[in-house]
């Protein structure tokens, strides 16, 4: 169980491109999703909170104008990269936490692997 | 903020054991996870600790000592597979996880 699905798992587009990245809980319904980027040979950092229904919460120093983030339903978030550039290549993942969990409880995507040429 | 440290690379030999470090200076803390993550995969889970002790779970076990801003990650009997990235990850005052930049831990024949 807990399983959490990304699609796609690469994506390569072009400079000032959009790119839409989807998250699943596939067992489990989800009253928090999470986004992460991580660059090589560095930490996850998380990027934003969603909760289904509401507005994300952006860490401090990402655009939220330009990561996109619907959370439509519990088992489902999206993260849309708006305007990519070549600085925005990275690996991206989500994560989400379980409604019948301690909320510290997260579990993580595959991950998505966004390059911008 | 947060500031969460932890040694960048570790070898070691196939059967030993080694033991990962990581110490935190956080504006809150509710727990450490510790993950393990393959190259280019998704990190898994492989502990939780909230209070102070020792955590065992087959070859690997976790320790946390909360007084000392301190928490280590054991690997026993190590195996090939363990070949990784592992990550300490301290759950902030919003329940929200702040990770540590992770060790790479080789493990050769």
């Amino acid at each position: 169980g807990a399983v959490v699905s990304q699609h796609p798992s690469r994506v390569i587009c072009k400079s000032g491109t959009s790119v839409k990245i989807e998250c699943r809980s596939l067992d489990f319904q989800a009253t928090t999703m999470f986004w992460y980027r991580q660059f090589p040979k560095q930490s996850l950092m998380l990027m934003a909170t969603s909760n289904e229904g509401s507005k994300a919460t952006y860490e401090q120093g990402v655009e939220k104008d330009k990561f996109l983030i619907n959370h439509a339903s519990l088992t489902l978030s999206t993260l849309t990269v708006t305007s990519a550039h070549p600085e925005d290549s990275s690996f991206y993942i989500c994560s989400a936490s379980p409604l019948d969990e301690i909320q510290e409880t997260q579990y993580f995507g595959p991950g998505t692997r966004l390059l911008v040429l | 903020g947060q500031n969460i440290d932890q040694p960048t690379e570790m070898t070691a030999t196939e059967g030993a054991i080694v033991q990962i470090n990581c110490t935190y200076q956080t504006s809150g803390f509710n727990g450490l996870f510790w993950y393990q993550q393959h190259a280019g995969e998704a990190p898994t889970f492989l502990s939780y600790n909230v209070l102070d002790g020792l955590e065992e779970k087959g070859r690997f076990s976790s320790f946390l000592s909360r007084s000392k801003g301190y928490s280590y990650l054991l690997l026993k009997e190590l195996q090939m597979k363990d070949s990784a990235s592992y990550l300490c990850a301290v759950v902030r005052d919003d329940y929200k996880l702040s990770f540590g930049a992770g060790t790479t831990v080789t493990v050769r024949a």
